[in-house]
């Protein structure tokens, strides 16, 4: 069946730029999570869903990075006015069951 | 302490080894732990999860010491296709997210 699918898969962008990045969950899985994985770095939790709403966004490194999800499905990360240190790979995970989580292909992201 | 401490690596083993990694966490409410695979370049994906009691899958075995707060992951029989970056994960049940450990990279060489 469909796993959890990401775009785009790579992303360029300016210092300074807006970025968005995609997430589509796997069919009925209910939670959601982000997280990113920097180079030489172990996967870094950034924030998590049940249906539409965000009970831990504990892990988003600023305020430039924000997220929603619409309709329990499809799930947007949105990084603001973007940083070199904000270049890394993000993963998107769902799961129906908390602890069991799939993850997409992640985005590629480089800010120049 | 981090959260989940694993054997930095790199492992380096020919075909037909048998290899070990260790893992230590240190949150000792943590409800469930798994072993996960990723490959260069690719997703993380779950390889297994690690019981109490210790269970195995195929060449895989996998064992949980909750008193010691170890996890381990031992493969026998060493295939090239085994090649990957392993991570140590802990799942803690009341904020939801998992907890990964930074990866040990094995490398299977003919």
């Amino acid at each position: 069946g469909a796993g959890v699918s990401q775009s785009p898969s790579n992303k360029v962008t300016e210092k300074g730029k807006d970025v968005e990045l995609r997430c589509d969950p796997i069919s009925g899985h209910t939670a959601l999570y982000w997280y990113r994985q920097s180079l030489g770095q172990g996967l870094e939790f950034l924030i998590y869903f049940q249906g539409n709403s965000a009970p831990d966004k504990s892990g988003l490194p600023s305020d430039r990075f924000s997220a929603e999800r619409t309709g329990g499905s499809v799930s947007t990360l949105t990084i603001q006015r973007t940083q070199q240190e904000d270049s890394a790979v993000y993963l998107c995970a769902s799961s129906v069951s908390t602890d069991t989580q799939y993850f997409g292909p992640g985005t590629r992201l480089t800010v120049l | 302490r981090k959260e989940v401490e694993q054997d930095p690596g790199p492992f380096n083993v020919p075909e037909g080894a048998t290899v070990a990694f260790n893992c230590t966490y240190s949150n000792s409410a943590s409800q469930s732990f798994f072993w996960y695979r990723q490959d260069c370049r690719k997703e993380p994906k779950l390889l297994m999860s690690v019981y109490s009691s210790g269970n195995e899958d195929g060449r895989f075995t996998a064992q949980l010491n909750r008193a010691s707060q170890y996890i381990s992951l031992l493969i026998r029989d060493s295939k090239l296709s085994d090649s990957a970056t392993y991570l140590c994960v802990v799942y803690r049940g009341s904020n939801y997210k998992l907890t990964f450990g930074k990866g040990t990279l094995l490398t299977v060489n003919p």
